[in-house]
């Protein structure tokens, strides 16, 4: 069984520049989450995605967007850049319902200078 | 308010000894879940057990169980036995809704506890 896998593992991007993060979910499961964890932080809600529609959204801007797509893979999109988004962003997946756990990616660490 | 709350940021215990990892949560939801997170210094977030609130026992994963307390809303991690490789951060989170809710995937986390086993 293939895990969650996140791509890319490390990036560094300049203020103001758009970034995009991948995340292939574990198979069978048909939704996606979205968290960023800054440092020493645990980690918070972005998004989510189920069946290729966001159903849910913490408190981030409208600049923070994404996909899933009819695979189940998902792509967090992140616009202006600012310095404040360097964070772990970390990607889950679920067989939906409330018991099932979250199966989270190693997550990608992005870096804004 | 704080919806989870871990008030040990760090703890040390001795190799094979237990340790009991606080969790408090807050929410007016009848219905919830409660879940550990294992994060080594990798990055990855490892899904150790989980407690519904409808459940009448306490959660049990090998050495981990869970110490669910409703009334007191509290939900501790017991590791029994520890080993060096449980030095880790670790999480609590909370999912409130309906069960059988499909698409709520919205897990609201703690600050975390830093466990240091000691050889």
């Amino acid at each position: 069984e293939t895990g969650v896998t996140q791509s890319p593992t490390h990036l560094i991007k300049t203020r103001g520049q758009q970034v995009t993060l991948r995340c292939s979910s574990q198979s069978g499961h048909n939704t996606v989450s979205w968290y960023q964890q800054a440092l020493g932080q645990g980690p918070q809600f972005i998004f989510q995605y189920y069946r290729e529609e966001e159903n849910g959204r913490g408190n981030f801007p409208p600049r923070f967007s994404g996909l899933q797509f009819p695979n189940y893979s998902s792509e967090l999109n992140v616009n202006a850049l600012e310095l404040d988004d360097s964070a772990l962003y970390l990607c889950a997946s679920s067989l939906g319902g409330a018991g099932s756990p979250l199966h989270f990616g190693n997550g990608t660490r992005l870096t804004v200078t | 308010a704080q919806k989870i709350t871990q008030t040990q940021p760090g703890m040390f215990v001795q190799e094979k000894e237990a340790v009991t990892l606080d969790c408090t949560y807050d929410t007016s939801d009848p219905s919830y879940g409660l879940f550990w997170y294992k994060q080594p210094s990798s990055g990855e977030m490892i899904f150790l057990i989980y407690q519904g609130s409808y459940d009448q026992q306490n959660a049990t994963e090998g050495r981990y169980s869970l110490n669910f307390q409703k009334a007191r809303k509290s939900a501790n991690l017991v590791i029994s036995a520890s080993q060096l490789g449980d030095s880790a951060m670790y999480f609590c989170a909370m999912r409130e809704g309906r069960r059988g809710d499909f698409g709520n995937e919205k897990l609201t986390f703690g600050t975390g506890t830093r466990l240091t086993i000691i050889p």
